[in-house]
């Protein structure tokens, strides 16, 4: 049973534009969702996070949209850049343990 | 990635050998995690640590072991490898009050 959903698989945007990556979650005990950024031959890297007391968080150009009545969060990545090419995990967990639950990730290729 | 230390990086093993790999972190995290990551399925938990010799099964830790003899080292074992566990194995760390997970840049195992 998967229990964090991601999609889609593969995304391609152009330079200056918006990048969005959807996860749905089953687990209504979930209460941590973060991001994850990995580049190639590198580990994941945390991006931004979100707690379900709150809607939207943003930081710098990355915005994490929550809807807890659809169980559902959002990665928004404004003004994409090549940079951001990278493949993207969201995770969640809960209770104290902490437990990451990951998607299967989205691969991000921005193009110039 | 500073403060996780994973080895070896790469290994190439036979079909019914024990492999054993290590996690090495610096920064006195308590908890600690074994990931391995393979095309479509993301990262799945194998086992994690919650501190010097309390360790727990993940969703996918048949055929694998773990050690916690020391705060700072990780070991994960696989009792007789197969080829089923070719993957790419990532430890995370995390301190009790920072929920965002540390990765390591992660091991590249071949079972031939």
């Amino acid at each position: 049973q998967q229990q964090v959903k991601q999609s889609p698989q593969s995304l391609i945007v152009q330079k200056g534009g918006i990048s969005i990556i959807n996860c749905a979650y089953e687990n209504t005990a979930f209460d941590y969702f973060p991001w994850y950024q990995q580049f190639p031959g590198k580990g994941p890297a945390l991006l931004i996070a979100i707690r379900p007391d709150v809607s939207e968080k943003k930081e710098g150009r990355f915005t994490i949209s929550f809807n807890k009545s659809a169980k559902q969060f959002s990665l928004h990545i404004m003004d994409s850049q090549p940079g951001d090419s990278a493949t993207y995990f969201c995770a969640a967990s809960k209770g104290s343990n902490y437990k990451l639950t990951f998607g299967k990730g989205t691969l991000l290729t921005v193009n110039p | 990635d500073a403060g996780i230390t994973q080895s070896p990086r790469h290994k190439v093993t036979e079909t019914g050998t024990p492999v054993t790999l290590r996690c090495h972190q610096t920064e006195n995290h308590r908890y600690m995690y074994w990931y391995r990551q393979d095309p479509g399925h993301g990262l799945r938990l194998i086992h994690y640590s919650y501190g010097v010799k309390d360790t727990d099964k993940g969703e996918v830790s048949d055929g694998y072991s773990v050690s916690r003899s020391k705060t700072e080292d990780f070991l994960l074992t696989l009792e007789s490898a197969t080829s089923s566990q070719t993957s790419v194995y990532f430890c995370a760390a995390r301190d009790e009050w920072d929920y965002g997970y540390t990765f390591g840049s992660g091991t590249r195992l071949t079972v031939v």
